[in-house]
């Protein structure tokens, strides 16, 4: 079975600051993709950031990129020059890749994010 | 705005009592997933539909049953509530399986009195 945990239950950045939020997973799958969701006040769960487990460069949108270690099972989500709009619960997701599960997310237990002004 | 739609947004009844929670995937995707949200158990997948079919399931209570209709739009039915049913119970729809990046609705917050 895929788990994913997440080790901060809350975190807070000071505007424009940079901000790192760990998750780690365990799998004895090789072929996987890694997510990290947002899910501000408005409770839509808004996709983030993506990565496939082949790939070996670490994915990049925008302001979010991922530190991908994947001998590390270790998935962290780094936000630059934060804003106040990224203040959310952030949730960690697993997903094995191919299969009757491809599609099936496992999350992670969340991080809330404060960025304060 | 996801493209999902989710109804009723919210819904309060008592315990014993039986629910239809309604969902309408973006247009074009053909993959249903359900999601339950809970102070407890975090988010849980419960299962999936492609294109009418069950999928796979996840951690679905037998008092619980989804189906998928020819028109795409997904019901998930939520019976012989219990105090602990309630949670918030997300749909999420991709054009596929193989399309990983899926939309979630806005929910539908369950309250069992």
């Amino acid at each position: 079975a895929q788990t994913v945990t997440q080790s901060q239950p809350e975190m807070s950045v000071q505007e424009a600051e940079t901000v790192t939020l760990s998750c780690t997973y365990d799998t004895s799958e090789s072929n996987y993709y890694l997510f990290w969701y947002k899910q501000p006040p408005s409770r839509q769960m808004i996709l983030v950031i993506r990565q496939e487990a082949y790939k070996q460069q670490n994915a990049t949108e925008n302001r979010f990129s991922v530190n991908f270690q994947k001998a590390a099972k270790s998935f962290s989500l780094k936000i630059s020059d934060s804003q106040l709009g990224d203040t959310a619960m952030y949730f960690c997701a697993f997903m094995i890749k191919g299969g009757g599960s491809q599609g099936n997310l496992i999350f992670g237990k969340g991080t809330k994010l404060s960025v304060k002004p | 705005d996801s493209g999902v739609t989710q109804t009723p947004k919210h819904l309060i009844t008592a315990t014993g009592q039986r629910v239809t929670l309604r969902c309408s995937p973006r247009s074009g995707d053909l993959s249903v997933y359900w999601y339950q949200q809970s102070l407890d158990q975090g988010l849980q997948f419960l299962i999936q539909y492609y294109n009418g079919e069950e999928r796979a399931k996840g951690n679905i209570l037998e008092r619980f049953s989804a189906q998928q209709f020819p028109d795409l739009h997904s019901e998930l039915n939520l019976s012989s509530l219990e105090l602990g049913d309630s949670a918030l119970y997300f749909c999420a729809s991709s054009q596929s399986p193989l399309h990983t990046e899926a939309f979630f609705g806005q929910g539908t917050r369950l309250t069992v009195v």
